[in-house]
């Protein structure tokens, strides 16, 4: 079964500072990932997903995700956070047809500003 | 993106009751929806795959007779909460996938309904 594993489970920046956010996941065949964001009082929404081709993958608000096949990884970046920022994000992992989503544990990010 | 709309976004109800949550795809018709339940500071436990005009599959440790759910139609699928209990206190979130079947397709998710029971 697949799994997936969020190390930071709450993170403190400051505003302009860098953020990544680590993701791995456990499952030997093709996926899905994908990293949702949930603003205070919100439901959630999609940042950005990697479905096939190139690895690195753009989302909105600036954020951007890296597949690394063989460390099974795929860590969420952001040059420079935005007090907006400040939300609780997760990593998920699917692997096709009807297939569950299967979230990361969440990390709260919260940028000072 | 595509909607989907839960209903209610809150309720309370007395112990023993049932409560009825409702999951709506508005643009786009979903043979799968998911039923999800949040903890606090813990993250989305899959509960049930419901498949529109045939039983939901569900997760393992989640009690089927407990958590009743129906998806009669492509646009709509309902869980029941019967018999609630303070224990059954959460955030339950439904989501639908567009394209059934398809694997490369994103999953877009309900508000949410907040269960509290008293």
């Amino acid at each position: 079964a697949q799994s997936v594993s969020q190390h930071n489970h709450h993170v403190i920046l400051s505003e302009a500072a860098s953020l990544e956010l680590g993701c791995n996941y456990s499952y030997g065949g093709t996926v899905n990932l994908f990293w949702y964001v949930q603003y205070p009082g919100q439901h959630l929404q999609l940042l950005l997903k990697y479905f096939s081709g190139y690895p690195l993958v753009k989302g909105i608000k600036g954020f951007e995700a890296e597949f690394i096949k063989s460390k099974f990884s795929f860590n969420l970046r952001k040059p420079s956070v935005q007090w907006s920022d400040t939300a609780e994000y997760f990593c998920a992992v699917n692997t096709g047809g009807y297939q569950k989503v299967t979230f990361g544990t969440g990390t709260k990010l919260q940028v000072i500003p | 993106g595509a909607v989907v709309s839960q209903h209610p976004s809150w309720v309370i109800c007395k112990s023993g009751t049932s409560v009825k949550i409702e999951c709506r795809s508005l643009d786009f018709q979903a043979t799968t929806m998911f039923w999800y339940r949040q903890f606090p500071k813990q993250s989305l436990m899959l509960m049930a795959t419901s498949n529109e005009g045939s039983k939901a599959t569900y997760e393992q440790g989640v009690e089927k007779d407990k958590f009743l759910i129906n998806h009669a139609s492509l646009t709509l699928s309902t869980l029941t909460v019967t018999s609630a209990h303070p224990e059954d206190s959460s955030f339950y979130i439904c989501s639908a996938r567009v394209g059934g079947r398809q694997m490369n397709t994103e999953a877009f998710f309900g508000q949410g309904t907040r269960l509290t029971v008293v």
